[in-house]
């Protein structure tokens, strides 16, 4: 597509459900992202994927926290059961070739724990 | 990880004014871009600079690699140009700084 999309953009659910977020990068981008921001905060990263290798889950902050990236293309970052302290806005990037080239962000989705 | 710190935090502006926002870093990166988070949240980019200067419209970007810092340049301030300026740096995944939060008043 023109640019990154996520979906959906906005989501509560209630603590203790799983969620998916999707994103789908730009068209022939090879690494992709996921960040999280809290209000007020500037944007913590979670996991990178590249072309075919290995993702970085450096970044992920416990166990429920899980992503994949299907086809080279799409990623779903799922969260199990799910805390207050996971309401945030969760943004997906991607780039044409890694780190080194330039970085083009989604919209976001919005989680709210309630 | 590499450390990204920004000055000012906070900044206001009456319109028309210029500004200087300044990103400093710990090591030597192969990517460095600015964004500006607009009020409804979408980051949009505005340079993406490892190295020497741009220019778009009233705004500029400068990173001294060898220095470690880069410093963006808001000429001639709009009330448009308010919310929260990023600096990213990245050998690996881009490390965000915590941000300059920019108010321009009329």
């Amino acid at each position: 597509g023109a640019g990154v999309s996520q979906s959906p953009s906005n989501k509560v659910t209630e603590k203790g459900k799983d969620v998916e977020l999707r994103c789908d990068p730009i068209s022939g981008h090879t690494a992709l992202y996921w960040y999280r921001q809290s209000l007020g905060q500037g944007l913590e990263f979670l996991i990178y994927f590249q072309g075919n290798s290995a993702p970085d889950k450096s970044g992920l902050p416990s166990d429920r926290f899980s992503a994949e990236r299907t086809g080279g293309s799409v990623s779903t970052l799922t969260i199990q059961r799910t805390q207050q302290e996971d309401s945030a806005v969760y943004l997906c990037a991607s780039t044409q070739l890694g780190p080194d080239t330039e970085a083009f962000f989604g919209q976001g989705t919005r989680l709210t724990v309630v | 990880g590499i450390q990204v710190e920004q000055s000012p935090p906070d900044l206001i502006l009456q319109e028309g004014a210029n500004s200087t926002l300044r990103c400093n870093f710990s090591d030597s990166v192969n990517n460095l871009q600015w964004f500006h988070q607009n009020p409804w949240g979408q980051l949009i980019n505005l340079f993406y600079i490892p190295s020497g200067t741009k220019q778009n419209g009233r705004l500029s970007a400068t990173t001294v690699a060898t220095e470690r810092y880069s410093l963006l340049y808001i000429s001639s301030s709009q009330t448009t140009d308010s919310g929260v300026y990023f600096c990213a740096v990245a050998l690996y995944a881009l490390n965000f700084g915590k941000g300059t939060s920019l108010l321009v008043t009329p």
